[in-house]
């Protein structure tokens, strides 16, 4: 199990908004760390998308958008495209033995 | 650019070490750190490792301790991750990349390798 959870998958149509969850707890993104989203495409290095709960490293469209409330994070996506396809990571720093730095189990979105 | 460059991919024997090469370009090695992280076929990423190339400070993920070693070479600005006694379950692709923020409560990884495949059978 992974510190912080994830839904497995997600899908949606082209053009279409959808959203990935992040869950955590008062050791990680509850406790204030920041929380920190990548893409990894198929077959590639993991990519970051978002740093900092909310901010796009630049190349990364506005179409990707991040925010957190309490013990969790979400990861928003508008105008669905089809090379949207990847797999999601969130990351943040947990304080308990669990480890330095965590990553959720990761989440696969499918465009239709 | 900022570029991480790793070795090639390893195939290892049960009960061996590995030890993976990552060399850093385009910036001022010293002036940050390197994070491993592994992920298995068809598994989510882990995290193994940090180590910082300015003071060689460490800090291992708990269920790796006592089997892995990061080290780093600055003359070369290369960093290598050991991983001993190999298991099946250590058959990964091994990243490595570079931690940047605040303070390490708040690093995320900017620039990753593309990665080294490691296999572990008899």
């Amino acid at each position: 199990q992974s510190v912080l959870t994830q839904p497995p998958s997600v899908s949606g149509a082209p053009g279409q908004r959808v959203t990935i969850s992040c869950t955590g707890s008062s050791s990680n993104i509850g406790a204030g760390y920041d929380v920190h989203w990548y893409q990894q495409l198929p077959g590639t290095a993991p990519k970051l998308l978002i740093y900092g709960n909310s901010n796009r490293p630049s190349g990364v469209p506005d179409r990707f958008s991040g925010s957190k409330s309490g013990t969790s994070a979400s990861l928003a996506i508008t105008g669905l495209q089809a090379e949207d396809e990847a797999d999601y990571y969130c990351q943040s720093y947990d304080s308990s033995l669990s480890g330095f730095w965590v990553f959720g189990g990761g989440t696969k979105l499918t465009v239709l | 650019q900022v570029q991480l460059v790793q070795s090639g991919a390893e195939v290892k024997k049960p009960g061996a070490s590995v030890k993976v090469s990552c060399k850093a370009s385009g910036y001022t090695f010293t002036s940050y750190g390197i994070s491993w992280v592994r992920q298995a076929p068809g598994q989510g990423l882990e995290w193994m490792g940090w180590i910082s190339a300015y003071n060689g400070n460490t800090n291992y993920a708990q269920k790796l301790q006592g089997r892995v070693t990061m080290t780093t070479d600055t003359s070369t600005s290369t960093a290598y991750m050991e991983l001993r006694s190999l298991r099946s379950d250590d058959t990964a692709v091994y990243y490595c990349a570079r931690p940047v923020g605040v303070t390490h409560y708040y690093y995320y990884m900017d620039v990753w390798g593309k990665g080294t495949t490691v296999t572990v059978s008899s």
